[in-house]
């Protein structure tokens, strides 16, 4: 069964901070795995979407790493901006019924 | 990329009544999915909607329950029947095939007393 986990659950960070979130999966069978950010009491937006076949993405300020093999992403956000804040949530999609699994996300605050 | 048009945003309801939420898409897509977002909780599929065919529902839900309609290929509906506070969540739908960034809905929040 395919878990997805992020570290960490919540990250408070001063404005201007560079910072890392981490994405870890326990089967390496994925189609693609892709970063979402979600406002509150709203729907969630596309950051960034890797497929099984590449090493990273990039989106402006964003970056998105992965090391199938290893079962692991990063989403890097450069020179952080209290606009940035939100909770990010990773998700892989498995081959195995073309299901996306999401993990519980990282509320991140940044603070002016 | 996709525009999902899902209403109605918010409800508040009573215990034993339904509620039928619906999903629009601005182009035409084969594979729509909702999800349920439990207070404070992740993402969770209820089930897959394609056209002309029965919805696939995950462990844990099922038709009675949930029953959803896909008429045509931009549109899909998710009732929630008999609703208990336990069903109290955010319900979202979205749109992607599997190579492709998935897109949601603004989401339902449903509330139920």
């Amino acid at each position: 069964k395919q878990e997805v986990t992020q570290i960490p659950a919540a990250l408070s960070v001063p404005e201007g901070e560079n910072l890392v979130l981490n994405c870890s999966f326990t089967d390496s069978a994925i189609y693609n795995l892709q970063w979402f950010r979600q406002d509150p009491g709203k729907g969630l937006t596309s950051l960034l979407l890797i497929q099984s076949s590449q090493r990273e993405q990039t989106s402006g300020r964003l970056n998105a790493s992965l090391d199938k093999s290893s079962g692991r992403s990063t989403l890097y956000i450069a020179a952080s901006q209290p606009g940035d804040s939100a909770t990010y949530l990773c998700a892989v999609r498995k081959i195995e019924g073309n299901k996306l699994v999401f993990g519980a996300g990282t509320i991140l605050r940044v603070k002016s | 990329s996709a525009v999902i048009s899902q209403k109605p945003s918010r409800d508040i309801c009573q215990r034993g009544t339904s509620l039928t939420i619906q999903c629009q898409v601005d182009s035409q897509v084969t594979m729509m999915f909702w999800y349920r977002q439990q207070p404070g909780q992740s993402l969770t599929l209820i089930a897959t909607a394609n056209q002309g065919s029965e919805a696939t529902y995950e462990s844990g839900f099922v038709i009675d329950k949930f029953p959803i309609s896909r008429p045509n290929l931009t549109f899909s509906t998710l009732t929630v029947s008999n609703m208990s506070p336990e069903d109290s969540s955010i319900y979202l739908c979205s749109v992607g095939t599997p190579n492709e960034k998935l897109f949601f809905g603004s989401g339902t929040q449903l509330s139920v007393l």
